[in-house]
């Protein structure tokens, strides 16, 4: 069965220094991986999606994530942090194969300081 | 509509009342997902509908959980009995159904259990 791992459930990041949150996954074959931010009282909003080709990935708001197939890894990343990045994001994982069935990770809250 | 609509927003129940929690999705979408979002843990697929399948109901976590889709579009999640530990954030995500996983999610139903 799919499964993804966020191990930091809170960071904290001073406003305008870089930013990587960790995601592992656990998936047979090629993954689809993707990272989606809740600010406070949203909805989810996709960030940015993984399917094949390029490993990096930019996606909407400064952000981009590189797949790692030998780390089973999938980690956000962000040269520069806003104040209004401050958030929850949540990685997930969907199955290749089938049906989009997509497993979320518990989430990194993240909190940014002036 | 432009998004994915879910109401009520906020839900407020006594112990071994029902409720029913409603999710309109985009117009045109096949593929209708409710999730649950408890404190602390990442998002917890309950069930699946695309198109005029089958639905994946391998996601609920008791008989007292029920969905149904009406008319391929606006879709019910029923809860029996409703326990505190039913208390979560529910989602509900529409997609084209087309393999690009391009999930919208709505802004969610607050379910408090006293």
């Amino acid at each position: 069965a799919q499964s993804v791992t966020q191990p930091d459930i809170h960071i904290t990041v001073s406003e305008g220094a870089s930013l990587e949150l960790r995601c592992n996954y656990s998936y047979g074959a090629t993954p689809y991986l993707f990272w989606y931010v809740q600010s406070p009282g949203q909805g989810l909003q996709l960030l940015l999606k993984y399917f094949s080709g390029d490993t990096l990935v930019q996606g909407i708001k400064g952000f981009e994530a590189e797949f790692k197939r030998s780390q089973s890894s999938f980690n956000l990343r962000k040269p520069s942090v806003h104040w209004s990045d401050a958030a929850e994001y949540f990685c997930a994982v969907g199955n290749s194969g089938g049906y989009q069935k997509v497993t979320f990770g518990t989430g990194t809250k993240l909190q940014v300081i002036p | 509509g432009a998004g994915v609509s879910q109401s009520p927003s906020n839900k407020v129940t006594e112990k071994g009342k029902d409720v029913e929690l409603r999710c309109d999705p985009i117009s045109g979408h096949t593929a209708l997902y409710w999730y649950r979002q408890s404190l602390g843990q990442g998002l917890e697929f309950l069930i699946y509908f695309q198109g005029n399948s089958a639905p994946d109901k391998s996601g609920l976590p008791s008989d007292r959980f029920s969905a149904e889709r009406t008319g391929g579009s606006v879709s019910t999640l029923t809860i029996q009995r409703t326990q505190q530990e039913d208390s979560a954030v529910y989602l509900c995500a529409s997609s084209t159904g087309a393999g690009d996983y391009g999930y919208t999610f709505g802004s969610g139903t607050r379910l408090t259990v006293v």
